[in-house]
């Protein structure tokens, strides 16, 4: 079974500043799909940004950005010039190819300090 | 192009009452999910239905629990005789194609 985990349960980071987030997976299949989940106080899944395995290239999104490291299962999300809307939970998520479900990391709490 | 609509945002139930909780995907999805999200969790993947048919309920507790998404109307998620271990945000999420778009979520409260 493909498992996802966050191994940083609260992060903080000074406004303005660069932070990442840490995410390891674990499976079998080679072909898959990798995602990054913002979760503000309102509740709402918001997908920040995507990833597809058979892409060696890391996807950026504006701020965003991942590091995309295939062989070591690890798929980290950088913020870059931190601003105080990007508070929030962050998820990882992985989705095997051919398949529809999402495995969800446990989440990291992001605080940004004005 | 309404998003995905659940409702209501807020259960309160008794232990042993009913919660039905609906959703409706955003226009042109045909696959509906759900999922729960435990206090400081992440989401775990409940069922995944399209029109009138349950495609993957692998993460459907054995009882209580069941979902529908029928030809007409929004995909309901029922829950028969809450117990308190129940209370938790449930989300829908719809999708013609990758990626998942999310409800809002109800929060079922089991006092």
């Amino acid at each position: 079974a493909q498992t996802v985990t966050q191994s940083q349960p609260e992060m903080s980071v000074q406004e303005a500043e660069t932070v990442t987030l840490s995410c390891t997976y674990d499976t079998s299949e080679s072909d898959y799909y990798l995602f990054w989940y913002k979760q503000p106080p309102s509740r709402q899944m918001i997908l920040v940004i995507r990833q597809e395995a058979y892409k060696q290239q890391n996807a950026t999104e504006n701020r965003f950005s991942v590091n995309f490291q295939k062989a070591a299962k690890s798929f980290s999300l950088k913020i870059s010039d931190s601003q105080l809307g990007d508070a929030a939970m962050y998820f990882c998520a992985y989705r095997r190819a051919g398949a529809q479900k999402l495995v969800f990391g446990q989440g990291t709490r992001l605080t940004i300090n004005p | 192009n309404a998003g995905v609509m659940q409702n209501p945002r807020h259960l309160v139930r008794r232990r042993g009452q009913e919660a039905r909780l609906r959703c409706s995907p955003m226009k042109g999805h045909s696959h509906v999910y759900w999922y729960r999200q435990l206090p400081e969790e992440g989401l775990k993947f409940m069922v995944y239905l399209q029109k009138e048919n349950i495609i993957d309920e692998s993460g459907m507790p054995k009882e209580r629990f069941s979902a529908e998404f029928p030809k007409e109307g929004p995909s309901i998620l029922r829950i028969q005789q809450v117990v308190r271990g129940d209370s938790a945000a449930y989300f829908c999420a719809s999708s013609h194609d990758s990626p998942l778009h999310f409800g809002n979520g109800t929060r079922l409260t089991v006092t």
